[in-house]
């Protein structure tokens, strides 16, 4: 699965919109992006994934560059209760590999009223 | 529908004696992960699962460790003679079969077992 890259730590303010980076230069054309995000103590949660096209669901937008080399979620109105680690994994899709995901470091987000 | 469920939720063991935990994937579904998580770090994969079969054990530890998800029951992670290094939450996944042509995507997490070994 190729590598992703995301900034430690940012900090957004309570009801506005939250812009999460990730750097997945290394993509290949059958990697699909996911993200979840694991709120403290409890375990982790989906939130969204796609492919190359940007993808919308009720909790996040999932915008994915032309080249694929990155992309951003977006929590359009974080809440307190957005305040998370945020993980982006890049995974393959082959039948071996199951639903596998291998975990990096994350974007410790925290929302300030 | 239920979700995953873990259990213990907290669980203390003293070094040497054995840990086990358990975990009921949700309906339906036949595939089971289970990640560790040390105090302070990421998550580390250590097993997949289906009934009866062990997928891909790439991040089990060689020794003290096993993992089982038998036809009848829940899965269960073993842990012989505990050390203090063992102390985590241990977090259990579990996905749907995949469908021909087409994938899910997704893993649902339960809750967690935060093992402390004293």
């Amino acid at each position: 699965d190729a590598k992703t890259t995301q900034p430690t730590s940012m900090d957004c303010a309570e009801g506005r919109a939250a812009n999460l980076p990730c750097n997945h230069s290394t993509i290949s054309g059958n990697e699909y992006v996911y993200w979840y995000r694991q709120i403290h103590s409890q375990g982790p949660q989906y939130i969204i994934h796609g492919l190359k096209n940007n993808e919308t669901n009720e909790m996040a937008s999932l915008i994915i560059t032309e080249d694929r080399k990155s992309s951003t979620l977006i929590l359009p109105h974080a809440t307190l209760r957005d305040t998370a680690v945020y993980y982006c994994i890049v995974r393959l899709t082959i039948k071996a590999a199951g639903n596998k995901l291998t975990f990096g470091g994350g974007t410790r987000v925290l929302v300030k009223p | 529908n239920a979700g995953v469920m873990q259990n213990p939720r907290h669980l203390v063991r003293r070094r040497g004696q054995e840990a086990r935990l358990r975990c009921s994937p949700m309906k339906g579904h036949s595939h089971v992960y289970w990640y560790r998580q040390l105090p302070e770090e990421g998550l580390k994969f250590m097993v997949y699962l289906q009934k009866e079969n062990i997928i891909d054990e790439s991040g089990m530890p060689k020794e003290r460790f096993s993992a089982e998800f038998p036809k009848e029951g829940p899965s269960i992670l073993r842990i012989q003679q505990v050390v203090r290094g063992d102390s985590a939450a241990y977090f259990c996944a579990s996905s749907p079969r995949r469908l021909a042509g087409g994938h899910t995507g997704e893993l649902f997490f339960g809750e967690g077992s935060r093992l402390t070994v004293l």
